[in-house]
């Protein structure tokens, strides 16, 4: 059962504007989301993160929000740049005990048009 | 510059024949992990590592083995590899923050 899911296998958004990327988890213990970046033949890239005691983070052209109750969390990229198009991953983090584990979403495939 | 490196990052290799996928990073982490990525499944942690000598099972450890004898090194080590093990597999390590991930190791067992 996927605890952490990206219902959008794909997502297509012209230069400029703004890229949303959505994520939803159904486990309460999470405590720490992530979001990684990922383009073909290599390894997954950190690009933000967010506290579960936040509601927010932002870094330059990258927003996270986080809806605790929705048990949702979205990446908003603004404006949107063809470098942009990769695999973003959604990760949650399980501190059970000594294993700082990562649950990972399937991915959200983001092509950005010029 | 801060790196996780992965060796081999192609692999062909036949069944039975044990082999050893080389994981180093430069951070000084104390955690490190392995993940395998298929399709559909997304990544699934195979083994980690707390510190040196501390290793434990993670979501799919059946047919691996991870030996952690120096802070920088985390070796993957497939003593059968089998054709279910084809995969894509990466090495992480972090300090308290964000994994760092290798480039990728692509493994087929024929």
């Amino acid at each position: 059962d996927q605890q952490v899911k990206q219902n959008s296998p794909s997502l297509s958004v012209q230069e400029g504007r703004i890229s949303i990327l959505n994520c939803d988890y159904t486990n309460s213990m999470f405590d720490y989301f992530l979001w990684y970046k990922k383009y073909p033949a290599e390894g997954p890239t950190f690009l933000i993160s967010i506290s579960s005691i936040k509601d927010k983070n932002e870094d330059g052209r990258f927003t996270v929000f986080l809806n605790k109750s929705a048990k949702h969390l979205s990446l908003h990229i603004v404006p949107s740049q063809p470098g942009d198009s990769a695999v973003y991953f959604c990760a949650a983090r399980v501190n059970a005990g000594n294993n700082r584990k990562l649950i990972w979403g399937l991915g959200t495939s983001l092509a950005v048009n010029p | 510059e801060a790196q996780v490196t992965q060796n081999p990052r192609y692999l062909i290799t036949v069944t039975g024949k044990k082999l050893t996928v080389t994981c180093s990073q430069n951070m000084n982490h104390e955690y490190m992990s392995w993940y395998r990525q298929d399709p559909g499944l997304g990544l699934r942690q195979i083994y980690y590592s707390m510190n040196v000598e501390v290793t434990d099972k993670g979501d799919v450890p059946e047919g691996y083995k991870v030996s952690r004898k120096e802070k920088r090194n985390f070796p993957l080590i497939l003593e059968s590899p089998s054709p279910n093990q084809t995969s894509l597999y990466f090495c992480a390590s972090s300090g308290w923050g964000e994994q760092f991930f290798g480039p990728g190791t692509r493994l087929t067992v024929l």
